[in-house]
């Protein structure tokens, strides 16, 4: 059965960076694409993009280009997402997901990340 | 970008039957899938390709549509189907979400 792991609740401060994680489990992490989804609170879901892990390769949803880096450990099985310059704007919880197709078939649990001074 | 606009709220009884809507600014084939989130938790997958159920989920669950209009029927709904239902879609660049309908039992 696949898993994702991510990790937990992160409190930062306005201007800073943060690195979320995200462990894979129970399917071949490297032909998988994993991909990245940000809740902001009482709002919608909005795609940031996605890393294939068998090659690094990523795209991005282009309003989160220069604001989300993603990165793939294929030792380890783990998703990364690194946001950067951080305001309030991006107080969110952000999930990672595994595609089947092209639908997310798999979700992690979720990672809020607070923005404050 | 493709929005998708569902109804925000829709509030029925217990084995009535409930459809919910989601309507593309331009055409998506049948790229657009279904969650359910309930409070707390992540979505999980309900259906896939417009009309597919993902297992795990019972047959009141239904998808249809194509191209602009995309419908979620629920029948008959029991107490546990309280939650948000998000469309989505995977056919233009980049994939979008619908805002979500919130469905309450009454």
């Amino acid at each position: 059965q696949v898993q994702l792991q991510q990790s937990g609740t992160e409190l930062v401060k306005p201007a800073s960076s943060v690195k979320i994680s995200c462990k894979s489990s129970g399917h071949i992490f490297t032909i998988n694409y994993m991909h990245w989804i940000r809740q902001q609170p009482g709002n919608g879901l909005e795609w940031i993009g996605w890393i294939y892990p068998g090659s690094g390769k990523s795209k991005y949803n282009q309003k989160f280009d220069g604001k989300a880096t993603l990165t793939a450990d294929k030792s380890s099985s783990t998703a990364y997402m690194q946001l950067s310059s951080l305001t309030s704007e991006d107080s969110a919880v952000y999930f990672c997901a595994s595609t089947v197709a092209t639908s997310f078939a798999y979700w992690g649990q979720g990672t809020l990340v607070t923005v404050s001074s | 970008d493709t929005v998708l606009t569902q109804s925000p709220a829709l509030a029925v009884s217990p084995g009535e039957r409930v459809t919910i809507s989601c309507r593309a600014s331009e055409s998506v084939s049948t790229g657009v899938h279904w969650y359910q989130q309930k409070p707390g938790q992540q979505p999980k997958l309900l259906i896939y390709g417009a009309s597919n159920l993902k297992s795990g989920f019972p047959a009141r669950f239904s998808g249809s549509g194509s191209g602009t209009d995309f419908t979620l029927t629920i029948d008959p709904v029991e107490a546990d189907d309280t939650a948000t239902y998000f469309c989505q879609q995977s056919w233009n660049d980049p994939w979008t979400f619908g805002g979500g309908t919130k469905l309450e039992l009454k």
